[in-house]
């Protein structure tokens, strides 16, 4: 089935710093591409998706290109904030059945410090 | 709106004890999902309703079962609950699920412990 694989954490960044987290995944198809966000003892947000190849989606300064070339889907954000600690998950939609399952990748811990 | 609401916050089960997971959400959409989230594994679909009336298995069903009340509510079930499922179940909702690109919206999740 298909897959999606994201770089380990934690990542530790200053505050101000550049953050890419990587994401690639594996699909038959032509899925859509999301990242969630996680803050400690919430459930997941929608941070940004693109539904096809060279879409770039953003928001909150994160931007993320879904690349079908090279199967991948990086979350960027040029200067990160403390506030923007907590879990990041890269996810491709599949369809299934009647429905859509979403596919995730194992989680991406950030940790900004001040 | 409260989105998608989830009930209880926290449980504490002995192996073999039952209980069901209740999940509500106030946006009208057709689909809803149980997930589970385990540490390194990001989050598993056990199971999903498309649509009112209809439920069907994810990747990972064993031990678990699902009813869709109406429109509105998705419970989840452990009939003899077991170590293994000890996680953090989330339920989602979206709108109807012919459609890739909707987007899931996620209650803030159950935290289960199984002794």
């Amino acid at each position: 089935g298909d897959s999606v694989t994201q770089m380990e954490g934690p990542v530790t960044l200053s505050e101000e710093a550049f953050l890419t987290i990587n994401c690639t995944y594996t699909a038959t198809g032509y899925p859509s591409l999301f990242w969630y966000v996680q803050y400690p003892g919430e459930g997941l947000q929608l941070l940004l998706k693109a539904t096809k190849a060279d879409d770039k989606g953003s928001n909150k300064g994160f931007e993320a290109t879904y690349r079908k070339e090279t199967t991948s889907f990086h979350l960027e954000k040029g200067s990160v904030q403390v506030s923007d600690s907590a879990v990041y998950f890269c996810a491709l939609s599949e369809r299934i059945g009647a429905g859509n399952m979403l596919t995730f990748g194992g989680g991406t811990r950030l940790m900004v410090k001040p | 709106n409260a989105g998608v609401t989830q009930t209880p916050k926290f449980q504490v089960l002995k192996t073999g004890q039952s209980m069901t997971l209740q999940c509500a959400q106030d946006m009208n959409h057709n689909s809803m999902y149980w997930y589970r989230q385990d540490p390194g594994m990001g989050l598993r679909l056990i199971y999903y309703s498309a649509s009112e009336g209809t439920t069907d298995k994810g990747e990972v069903p064993n031990g678990y079962n699902v009813s869709r009340l109406n429109k509105r509510e998705f419970s989840l079930r452990l009939e003899s609950a077991a170590p293994s499922q000890t996680s953090v179940y989330f339920c989602a909702s979206s709108e109807a699920g012919t459609s890739s690109y909707n987007e899931q919206f996620f209650g803030p999740g159950t935290r289960l412990t199984v002794l």
